[in-house]
């Protein structure tokens, strides 16, 4: 079944300070992926990490993935006003379905 | 070009009536995918077309119809709109084999409001 039934954190920071986001799934997945979603847009896809890799680093994001507790994280770096975005983890079935997971409102104040 | 367009933008409905929101993409993918978003809360799968196959998730089955008349073309049908209707519906499509089979390629969405 899905869990995006989950209501959003909030997280609200200052421009230039780091921040991690958690996720947990519960389906089994071989493939998470961090979606962003900006006011106003449709998600789009940040970063995507496999069940054999423990992080993946693009840019300022960092994934972390944890198969043995089916969590994720992603970090930012050095966060800008215009991180400013909900953001999201998925997990892929089999069938290349995506499943969101929680999602993090995430406001850099400048 | 990576643009999946949704119409309309914005969508006012009467309870009882239907509603049928449209979806297109020219990148020749063969999965297209509707998401239901309600604020504070996480996308959810409503259904998806695996080219000419509709897969709809268990719990929205009776709720939902969708028609794919050609590949870069699908919609989403609701027969009889009630007020728990009223969200942000989300086409994505993606193309299965290839670099970047995973992604998914989401539409700017047309939010829904049953009056």
């Amino acid at each position: 079944s899905q869990w995006g039934e989950e209501n959003l954190q909030a997280l609200s920071i200052q421009e230039g300070e780091d921040v991690t986001m958690n996720c947990s799934y519960k389906t089994y997945t071989t493939v998470v992926q961090w979606y962003r979603q900006k006011s106003g847009k449709g998600p789009a896809q940040l970063i995507l990490i496999r069940s054999n890799e423990r992080e993946k680093r693009s840019g300022r994001l960092r994934a972390t993935l944890d198969t043995s507790s089916q969590s994720s994280s992603l970090s930012i770096t050095g966060t800008l006003a215009t991180d400013t975005a909900v953001y999201f983890c998925a997990s892929m079935s089999n069938y290349n379905v995506l499943y969101f997971g929680s999602g993090t409102k995430l406001t850099v104040e400048p | 070009d990576t643009t999946v367009k949704q119409n309309p933008r914005y969508k006012l409905a009467r309870v009882g009536k239907p509603v049928n929101l449209i979806c297109s993409q020219t990148m020749n993918h063969d999965t297209m995918y509707w998401y239901q978003k309600k604020p504070n809360q996480a996308p959810k799968l409503l259904l998806f077309y695996y080219d000419k196959i509709l897969n709809r998730e268990a719990d929205t089955f009776e709720k939902f119809q969708s028609s794919r008349p050609n590949n870069s073309f699908c919609s989403l049908y609701i027969g009889s709109a009630g007020l728990e209707y009223s969200a942000m519906y989300l086409c994505a499509s993606s193309r299965t084999g290839g670099v970047f089979a995973e992604t998914l390629y989401f539409g700017s969405g047309t939010r829904l409001t049953v009056l």
